[in-house]
This record gives C-alpha cells, structure tokens and sequence, in this order.
C-alpha cells in the first residue's frame, strides 16, 4: 500500500522569498504524483501532476515539482511567493495498476505567506 | 462549466438525526468518491464508486452509506450521525483512464453535537 508524508505541517515564509514544500511517499509500483492546493474556504485544485517522461513539472501559479525516483520524493517549489500562495497544500499518489480507486494523500502543508 | 457541485455547503446537526449530503458532476465520469479531511490527517476516502450501482469502501466507511443510482450523483448518507463525524466532507470525480486526475466539490463543513 502506498503512503505519503508531507515533512512540514506548516512553512511560514515572507512574500518573495523562494519556497519548498517537502513531500515523500512510499509505493512498491510505479506511480503518478500530483499536489492540490486549497485555499481558505475553498475545494482542492490541481497544481501539477507527475505521469512520466521528465523529473521536472510546471504547474499552474508558478509552482514547479521535481520527481526524484530514488528518494521516493516529489517536492514542490516557487522562487518567489505571493501573498495570494497562502493556502494548504497536499501531495498524493495513485499506483498505475490500480490507481482508479484512490488517492492517497499526504497529512498537508499550511503555507503562510507574511508580508 | 464542468464541476462538481455539493449541498449543503455547511451543516450543524444533533447527534443521531439522518442526513445526507449530495454531490453531482456533469462530467460524465465514471468515478466518484467521497473524502473527509481532519486536522492533521489529510483526505482520507470514505467510499468510492465505480459506475452506478457499483459502489466500494474506502479507508473509514463506518458509520456511512453511499448510493449510486445515476451516474452523475453520489450522495453521502450518515443515518445516526456522532460527534466525531464532524469534519470538511469533499467529493470527487473521475475518468476511468489514467492517470485518473480527481476532480472535488467545494466541500461540506459538518459538525454533530
């Protein structure tokens, strides 16, 4: 069964500055990698998603995600944060055999963004 | 526009009063499911279906019941609703095809006293 861990349970950071968002899971097959955002009082979006081909995907608002396949890690990352970024962030999985029935997701990540 | 609708948005209820939550894409997907998020723990699938009148349980269905009768709805039913059901409910749906991108509702906030 899959697992994911998102390592920061909240990222404070000041607008402009570059930010990380860490994610690892933990899967015996192959499989495809997203992260969604949810801003305050809203549904989740879909930011990127990882299927194949290149480590490096661009999403949407600038955020970029980087597949590491040997440290099982899937990290988000923008240069510079706008205090519109604030929001939760989840990453998850879904293993390509048998991944119609679900996503797995990480626990979240809050991300503040102080003027 | 293609969404996923959910009603009500938020709810307060007593505990043991039968609700039901729905939910309703126009999509045509063939997938659904239905999500709680807590504090801390994440979106956690409570029961998925497959296609009407397939339906199958995710990782915490207790207390829950779900039916499929057309494609485009998948209500959520809590026949004797308790307080640690109070939590952010979402839904979702999807395509049958990889790499089966969900797609949520804008949540029901429910609390059971």
């Amino acid at each position: 069964a899959q697992s994911v861990t998102q390592l920061d349970s909240q990222v404070p950071v000041f607008e402009e500055a570059p930010v990380e968002l860490r994610c690892n899971y933990s899967s015996s097959v192959s499989v495809y990698l997203f992260w969604y955002v949810q801003y305050p009082n809203q549904g989740l979006q879909l930011l990127l998603k990882y299927l194949s081909g290149s480590t490096l995907v661009k999403g949407i608002n600038g955020f970029e995600a980087e597949f590491n396949k040997s440290q099982t890690s899937f990290h988000l990352r923008k240069p510079s944060v706008h205090i519109s970024d604030t929001a939760e962030y989840f990453c998850a999985v879904s293993d390509q055999p048998r991944g119609a029935q679900k996503l797995v997701f990480g626990q979240g990540t809050r991300l503040t963004i102080n003027p | 526009e293609a969404q996923v609708t959910q009603n009500p948005r938020y709810l307060i209820t007593v505990t043991g009063k039968k609700l039901t939550v729905t939910c309703s894409q126009n999509m045509n997907h063939e997938y659904m499911s239905w999500y709680r998020q807590d504090p801390g723990l994440g979106l956690r699938q409570i029961y998925y279906s497959m296609n009407v009148e397939v339906t199958d349980k995710g990782d915490v269905p207790e207390g829950y019941k779900v039916s499929r009768k057309e494609k485009r709805n998948f209500p959520l039913i809590l026949e004797s609703p308790s307080p640690n059901q109070t939590s952010l409910y979402f839904c979702a749906s999807w395509i049958r095809a990889a790499p089966y991108e969900q797609y949520f509702g804008p949540g029901t906030r429910l609390t059971v006293t």
